[in-house]
């Protein structure tokens, strides 16, 4: 059981570039979705999905586009990078239906523009 | 909106001594879910502890409890005979539990983030 898949572990980009963060999950969890962790500032969401089809914005979400066209899979997009986007990112995924249901985080993805 | 507010940056602690750490939030819901994720330096988060707004009693797991008080909206963490696998980035962090369209699910509001450093 892989749990929660992220890749690339670690990206380097120039500004202007774009670039695909993908995440997979084996759980068959429901709800997925994406934080950014900065300094001082702990993990803020970014975009968030409660099934195939549904995303839906979170805190932070200028320049960043989801899809969700399965239910294992939740790509986070960045159009065109900038300096204010190095980061590291991490998708999370959880079951459905009201409880205190844990999130399950992938390993982080450590992004720098230059 | 909710906000989870982590007053200490950093903590240290000896080995086999106890070590609090503090979390505060601001929300006005009445039903919600409180959580303690440990990021050790691998990066990986890693659930500590849980405790459902509902619930009078402190959740424990194994050295590691908490102290929930509801009406002054605080959640600290006590580590109990720390061990030096205890370091890491400790993050309070909080969850709704309204339901309707899946709104709260997995929605987690993180506080800063404490350091914590274990001395031999």
């Amino acid at each position: 059981n892989a749990g929660v898949t992220q890749t690339p572990k670690f990206q380097v980009l120039k500004t202007g570039q774009s670039m695909t963060l993908q995440c997979a999950q084996d759980m068959n969890h429901e709800y997925m979705s994406w934080y950014r962790q900065d300094p001082g500032m702990g993990l803020r969401l970014i975009h968030y999905s409660v099934g195939a089809g549904i995303t839906d914005q979170g805190e932070v979400p200028n320049g960043y586009n989801v899809s969700r066209s399965t239910t294992e899979d939740f790509p986070l997009r960045l159009l065109s990078a900038a300096p204010s986007q190095t980061s590291v990112y991490f998708c999370a995924s959880s079951p459905g239906g009201t409880g205190a249901n844990v999130l399950t985080f992938g390993a982080g993805s450590r992004l720098t523009v230059l | 909106a909710q906000t989870v507010t982590q007053s200490q940056p950093e903590m240290s602690v000896q080995e086999a001594e106890t070590v609090t750490l503090s979390c505060t939030y601001d929300t006005s819901e009445s039903d919600y879910y409180l959580f303690w994720y440990k990021q050790p330096p691998s990066r990986q988060m890693i659930l500590v502890i849980r405790q459902e707004a509902y619930k009078q009693q402190n959740a424990t797991e194994n050295r590691f409890s908490v102290n929930f008080q509801k009406a002054a909206k605080s959640f600290s963490l006590k580590i109990s005979d720390s061990q030096l696998g205890d370091a890491a980035m400790y993050f309070c962090a909080y969850r709704s539990a309204r339901s309707g369209g899946g709104t709260s699910y997995g929605k987690l509001t993180f506080g800063q983030g404490t350091i914590l450093t274990v001395h031999p």
